[in-house]
């Protein structure tokens, strides 16, 4: 297995463009997880979803976030726009059972 | 709301001189305890899930374990590959759903 893919791994825009970053999780896990990694705040969990269902979006900072997952093999979450302080590492995690997680390589994200 | 507290700030160990890293937490219903190895520009890897207090797991030279309120990783006799940054999370179940907070992470220099 491939693991948990993301993409693209590095990511610079000017602020106020949109900006989209992709996940394909381990494919049968049911869970899949978006955090953002920072040195202040470490990891931050945004959103889960389970069997493609949004479960809990309590840690998704603002309506410029938003994240989707039309199925079991693919997720996006947008930002709209993007603003400096968007500036992190984005996780992915795939779970088969909303335990024990497994983590993609992140999207570094500039906004400049 | 769950809280997870790592400590020490940094750890910096002699090849072979054994130390711990602390994980303090407070959540209702916890569901788990997770350590977790994160490498420079990757994304966390799982190593040890805790459930119940007095469990004890290994791998090479990590021991995990748990009590009511803590966790602790022991490292014994470290060698430079072990330099790493370790992330404790846990896992909750209120308000219909679970969360999974994790730790800001700490630091592991093992110096040759």
């Amino acid at each position: 297995d491939a693991g948990v893919i993301q993409s693209p791994r590095h990511e610079v825009t000017e602020m106020g463009q949109e900006v989209t970053l992709r996940c394909k999780p381990i494919s049968g896990h049911d869970y899949l997880f978006w955090y953002r990694q920072t040195m202040m705040r470490g990891l931050e969990l945004l959103i889960y979803f389970n069997n493609n269902v949004p479960i809990d979006d309590s840690g998704m900072p603002e309506d410029r976030f938003s994240a989707k997952m039309p199925n079991a093999s693919f997720s996006t979450l947008k930002i709209q726009p993007s603003e400096p302080r968007d500036s992190a590492v984005y996780f992915c995690a795939s779970s088969p059972d909303g335990g024990t997680q497994y983590f993609g390589p992140g999207t570094r994200l500039t906004v400049l | 709301e769950d809280q997870v507290t790592q400590s020490p700030e940094a750890l910096r160990l002699q090849e072979g001189e054994s130390s711990s890293l602390n994980c303090s937490y407070t959540v209702s219903g916890l569901r788990g305890l997770f350590w977790y190895r994160q490498d420079p520009g990757k994304g966390p890897e799982f190593l040890f899930t805790l459930y119940s207090a007095g469990e004890e797991k290994e791998k090479e030279r990590l021991k995990a374990t748990l009590t009511k309120k803590e966790s602790f990783l022991h490292i014994t006799a470290p060698k430079p590959e072990d330099s790493a940054t370790y992330l404790c999370a846990v896992r909750s179940h209120s308000g219909g759903y679970q969360k999974v907070t994790f730790g800001i992470g700490r630091k592991l220099q093992v110096i040759p």
